[in-house]
């Protein structure tokens, strides 16, 4: 079955630290994996994707994440957070038994604190 | 919130009563979704479409209806048959094509409020 797996409900960090988000994935055929961010009451913003090459990708905002065939992982990291980061964290994967369209499978969600 | 809107931002309804809520987008995008949102449960698929005059049912569909008569909108009912109708409900859209891997666009949602 293919899904998408944020094992934390709540993340809290302190302002400047590096912060770490959490996702695994189980999919059928090659992973395309999708990083997004929420803000309260308002649409999903695509922060980044990985597709293939590089195991690191670089995003919007200072975000990267890092893809890890072995471990079925695509982490959501920053080097040092930032008040304005709290938000509401969604890792998603692409549904690759539906063709044409772009389905994704989304994870419950990872609410991000940053702490003054 | 790119260039998808949806009106209107708060919608309030009578428990029986149908409830449209609409989708527009200017992107140019062929493929069109909407999820439900409920807290602690992520995102979940109601309907998609890979193109104009065809859509097809997602995960959670039953209670839902939709239309897609032309590319850029692609309104969603609710219907009086939805059990659960109170969510909060995004509409979003992506290039299409198979084995593409693009990301999808998010509308700013519709909160609907049934009594």
């Amino acid at each position: 079955a293919q899904s998408v797996a944020q094992p934390e409900d709540q993340v809290n960090v302190a302002e400047g630290n590096p912060l770490t988000v959490k996702c695994t994935y189980s999919v059928s055929g090659n992973p395309y994996l999708f990083w997004y961010v929420q803000y309260p009451n308002r649409g999903l913003q695509f922060l980044l994707k990985y597709i293939t090459g590089d195991n690191l990708v670089k995003g919007s905002y200072g975000f990267e994440a890092e893809f890890n065939k072995s471990q079925t992982s695509f982490h959501l990291k920053k080097p040092s957070a930032l008040v304005s980061d709290s938000a509401l964290y969604f890792c998603a994967v692409r549904d690759n038994l539906v063709t044409g369209a772009n389905n994704l499978f989304f994870g419950t969600g990872t609410r991000l604190t940053v702490i003054p | 919130d790119g260039g998808i809107t949806q009106s209107p931002k708060y919608l309030f309804r009578k428990e029986g009563q149908n409830v449209t809520l609409s989708c527009e987008q200017n992107l140019n995008h062929d493929a069109m979704y909407w999820y439900r949102q409920d807290p602690g449960q992520g995102l979940r698929l109601i309907y998609y479409s890979q193109i104009v005059n065809d859509f097809q049912k997602g995960d959670i569909a039953e209670g839902y209806s939709v239309s897609r008569e032309k590319k850029e909108s692609f309104p969603l009912t609710v219907t009086s048959a939805q059990k659960n109708p109170t969510a909060f409900y995004l509409c979003a859209s992506s290039v299409a094509g198979t084995y593409s891997s693009y990301e999808q666009y998010f509308g700013p949602g519709t909160r609907l409020t049934v009594t």
